[in-house]
C-alpha cells in the first residue's frame, strides 16, 4: 500500500536560515507524484511544490526546493532563508493516480515548523 | 483567477443530523476532491468528482455522498452524523485534460463540529 512518512513532529529554525523537512514514501507504482503543502493555523492547505516520478531535475519554487532521491524513496523539502511567516504545519503528500482522471492524495502526518526571530 | 471557495466556514450539528457542505472550484478546473482532516492528523481522501461523476473513493461509508454540477462546483453530504465526523473538511480542485496538471488547490475548509 502507498504510504507517506514524516518522522519529524516538530522542527524549529532561526529566521534567515535554511531548514529541511523530511519525507519518505512507499509505493510500487512506477508513476507517481509528490507534493508539499503548507497549512497555517487558518486551516487552508497551500500548495508549495510538485515533483513527478519521471522528472529528471529536482523541483524548485522560489525559496522552496524538493530534494528528490528516488532510490531512497525520499522527497525532502528545503526552505531557504526562513521567514517568520513560514511558521506552519507542513504536509508531504503522494498522488495515487490510476489514469482516467483519478487523482487521490495520500498525506503524511505533518511536521510543525516554528521559525524563531 | 478565482480560488477555491467553501461554505459555510463553520458548522455545528447534532449527532444523527444531516449536513451539506459546498465548494466552488478554481476557475479553469474541472475536478473536485474532498478530504477530511481530523484534529492533529493529515487529510484523508473521501472521494473525487470528474465530469459530474464520482471516479474514486476513499475508505468512507456510503453515508458520505457528493455531487458535482455542470459548473464544476460540488457538494459533500453526510447523513446520520456521528461524533467522529467532527473535522475540517477540505475541498480541492484540479484540472484533468489533454495536458493534466496534478496540482490540487485547496479551499479554506469547513470546520464541522458534531455534538
Amino acid at each position: 500500500a502507498q504510504k507517506i512518512t514524516q518522522t519529524q513532529p516538530g522542527m524549529f529554525v532561526q529566521e534567515k536560515e535554511a531548514v529541511t523537512l523530511d519525507c519518505t514514501y512507499d509505493t510500487s507504482d512506477p508513476s507517481y507524484g509528490l507534493f508539499w503543502y503548507k497549512q497555517p493555523s487558518s486551516g487552508e492547505m497551500i500548495f508549495l511544490i510538485y515533483q513527478g516520478s519521471y522528472d529528471q531535475q529536482n523541483a524548485t519554487e522560489g525559496r522552496y526546493s524538493l530534494n528528490f532521491q528516488k532510490a531512497r524513496k525520499s522527497a525532502n523539502l528545503v526552505i531557504s532563508a526562513s521567514q517568520l511567516g513560514d511558521s506552519a504545519m507542513y504536509f508531504c503528500a503522494m498522488r495515487e493516480g490510476r489514469g482516467g482522471g483519478y487523482n487521490k492524495l495520500i498525506f503524511g502526518a505533518g511536521t510543525r515548523l516554528a521559525v524563531h526571530p | 483567477e478565482t480560488g477555491v471557495t467553501q461554505s459555510p466556514t463553520h458548522l455545528i450539528k447534532t449527532r444523527g443530523q444531516q449536513v451539506t457542505l459546498r465548494c466552488s472550484s478554481q476557475s479553469g478546473h474541472n475536478t473536485v476532491s474532498w478530504y477530511q482532516q481530523a484534529l492533529g492528523q493529515g487529510p484523508q481522501f473521501i472521494f473525487q468528482y470528474y465530469r459530474e461523476e464520482e471516479n474514486g473513493r476513499g475508505n468512507f461509508p456510503p453515508r458520505f455522498s457528493g455531487l458535482q454540477f455542470p459548473n464544476y462546483s460540488s457538494e459533500l453530504n453526510v447523513n446520520a452524523l456521528e461524533l467522529d465526523d467532527s473535522a475540517l473538511y477540505l475541498c480541492a480542485s484540479s484540472f484533468q485534460g489533454t495536458t493534466t496538471r496534478y496540482e490540487q488547490y485547496f479551499g479554506p475548509g469547513t470546520r464541522l463540529t458534531v455534538t
